[in-house]
C-alpha cells in the first residue's frame, strides 16, 4: 500500500527564512504528488501539484517544490518565510490505479517567528 | 460563491445520539469524498462516491452512512454518536471519475464534538 512520510510534525523557522518541508512516499510507480495547506479553522488549499510533467514545480504564494525519483522525495520550499505562511502543510499521493484516493502525510505545522 | 460547502460547521452533541453533516459542491465535479481529520490532523478516507455510486468505503464503523442523491450533494450520516467520533470531518470533490492527478477541493470541514 501507498504511504506518505512528512519528516517533522514542527517547523519552526524565523521571517525571510528559507522554509523546507519533507515530503517521502512510498511507492514503485510515481505517484500524483500534492502539497495543501490548512490555515487554522479552515479547509485545505492546494498549493501545487505534481503529475509528472516538470519534476520542478511552482505553487502560490512562491511556493515550489521538486520531485525527485531517486530519493522518493516531493519537498516543499519557500526562499523567504513570511508570517501569514504559519500554517498545518499536508503532502498527498494518488494513484491512477487501485483505490484511486488521496493518501496524506500526517502534516507539518510550520510556525514563523519575527 | 462558495466551491464546497458543508453544513453545520459546528456540531457538538451528546453520546448516543444520530446526526447528519451534509456536502454540496458547485464545481460540477462527479467524485465526492468524506475524510475524517483526527485529533493529531491525521486524514483518513472514509467514503467516495462517483456520480452517486460508492467507489471507496474504507473500514468505518456501519453507524457511519453516506447517502449521495445526487452528484453534487453527499451527506454523512452518524448513529449511536460515541466519544471517539469528535474529530473534523471534510468533504471534498475531484472532477473526471476522481482521477487523482486532478487534486481535490475541501470544504472547510464540521469540527463534531461528542460529549
Amino acid at each position: 500500500a501507498q504511504s506518505v512520510t512528512q519528516l517533522g510534525s514542527h517547523v519552526s523557522v524565523s521571517e525571510g527564512a528559507l522554509v523546507l518541508l519533507r515530503c517521502n512516499y512510498s511507492s514503485s510507480v510515481p505517484p500524483y504528488l500534492f502539497w495543501y495547506v490548512q490555515y487554522p479553522n479552515q479547509g485545505l488549499q492546494l498549493l501545487l501539484k505534481y503529475t509528472s510533467a516538470a519534476t520542478l514545480v511552482k505553487g502560490i504564494n512562491g511556493f515550489e517544490a521538486e520531485f525527485k525519483k531517486s530519493e522518493t522525495s516531493f519537498h516543499l520550499t519557500k526562499p523567504s518565510a513570511h508570517m501569514s505562511d504559519a500554517a498545518e502543510y499536508f503532502c498527498a499521493a494518488g494513484m491512477d490505479t487501485g483505490r484511486r484516493a488521496l493518501t496524506f502525510g500526517s502534516g507539518t505545522r510550520l510556525q514563523v517567528q519575527p | 460563491d462558495t466551491a464546497v460547502s458543508q453544513t453545520p460547521k459546528y456540531l457538538v452533541t451528546q453520546m448516543g445520539n444520530d446526526k447528519s453533516i451534509k456536502c454540496e459542491q458547485n464545481l460540477g465535479h462527479d467524485t465526492m469524498y468524506w475524510y475524517k481529520q483526527d485529533s493529531k490532523k491525521f486524514l483518513k478516507i472514509m467514503f467516495s462516491y462517483n456520480n452517486k455510486e460508492l467507489i471507496i468505503n474504507e473500514t468505518v464503523p456501519n453507524r457511519f452512512s453516506p447517502k449521495s442523491p445526487d452528484k453534487a450533494h453527499l451527506n454523512l450520516h452518524i448513529n449511536s454518536l460515541e466519544l471517539g467520533d469528535s474529530a473534523v470531518y471534510f468533504c471534498a470533490s475531484s472532477p473526471k471519475g476522481g482521477g487523482p492527478n486532478y487534486g481535490y477541493t475541501f470544504g472547510s470541514g464540521t469540527r463534531l464534538t461528542v460529549v
